[in-house]
């Protein structure tokens, strides 16, 4: 299995409700990274866990809550989001956190906010 | 400061015509990684190639291709007799620590 899969593939939802992204791999990484990617941009980074330890926030709003349950799976819990928050959140994966280690991204989950 | 500068923001080819896309980079490390991502509408980032900076030998993959200029700091890609298939947003990347995008470059083949 050589995938980082997310799911859901499209998410619509409201500034008032909660849901949670998911993104999982197999490959035995032990780094994952949450990307967010607004339309015509390139991605930002958001979170990155390093053996299943958060090691970067680059400053993300508390409504976006990450959670990194083991090694294969990493989600990230939206709460209260705003119109602005709809983009597309790419989850990527690598053996580890150095940079001598390419990265895997998933495919990626569309969400709205209405 | 922008670690990555990708100028050309669009380019509309005819097929079977020949692009190249241009990155150039900066860096204070003499140990990075330079990658280029291939984004199409349907939006996953499909890795292309990784190239470290100890090697600057260019390299050829079918119609693709890689030039890495250590003295100039780029890193340009060229698609050789574009094809309809080849439409799509390309980011070129700089791993020093943390995974840097440049702004995307838009390709767009026309039949």
């Amino acid at each position: 299995d050589t995938e980082v899969t997310q799911t859901p593939k499209h998410l619509v939802m409201g500034m008032t409700n909660k849901k949670s992204l998911k993104c999982e791999q197999h490959m035995g990484h032990r780094a994952m990274y949450w990307y967010k990617q607004k339309a015509k941009k390139p991605p930002e980074l958001m979170f990155v866990y390093s053996y299943e330890k958060l090691s970067i926030n680059e400053s993300v709003p508390s409504r976006f809550s990450p959670e990194c349950p083991n090694s294969s799976l990493l989600n990230l819990h939206l709460h209260a989001l705003q119109p602005e928050d709809s983009a597309l959140y790419l989850c990527a994966s690598s053996q580890g956190p150095d940079i001598h280690y390419g990265y895997t991204f998933g495919s990626g989950t569309r969400l709205t906010v209405v | 400061a922008q670690k990555v500068t990708q100028a050309q923001t669009e380019i509309s080819v005819v097929e079977k015509e020949d692009v190249t896309l241009d990155c150039v980079y900066e860096t204070r490390d003499t140990t990075y990684y330079l990658f280029w991502y291939k984004q199409p509408p349907s939006g996953e980032l499909v890795f292309l190639i990784r190239r470290n900076s100890f090697d600057e030998q260019n390299e050829i993959s079918g119609r693709y291709s890689w030039n890495f200029q250590k003295s100039t700091s780029s890193f340009n890609f060229t698609i050789t007799a574009s094809q309809v298939v080849d439409s799509a947003v390309y980011f070129c990347a700089l791993s020093d620590g943390e995974l840097s995008f440049g702004a995307g470059t838009t390709v767009t083949v026309r039949a």
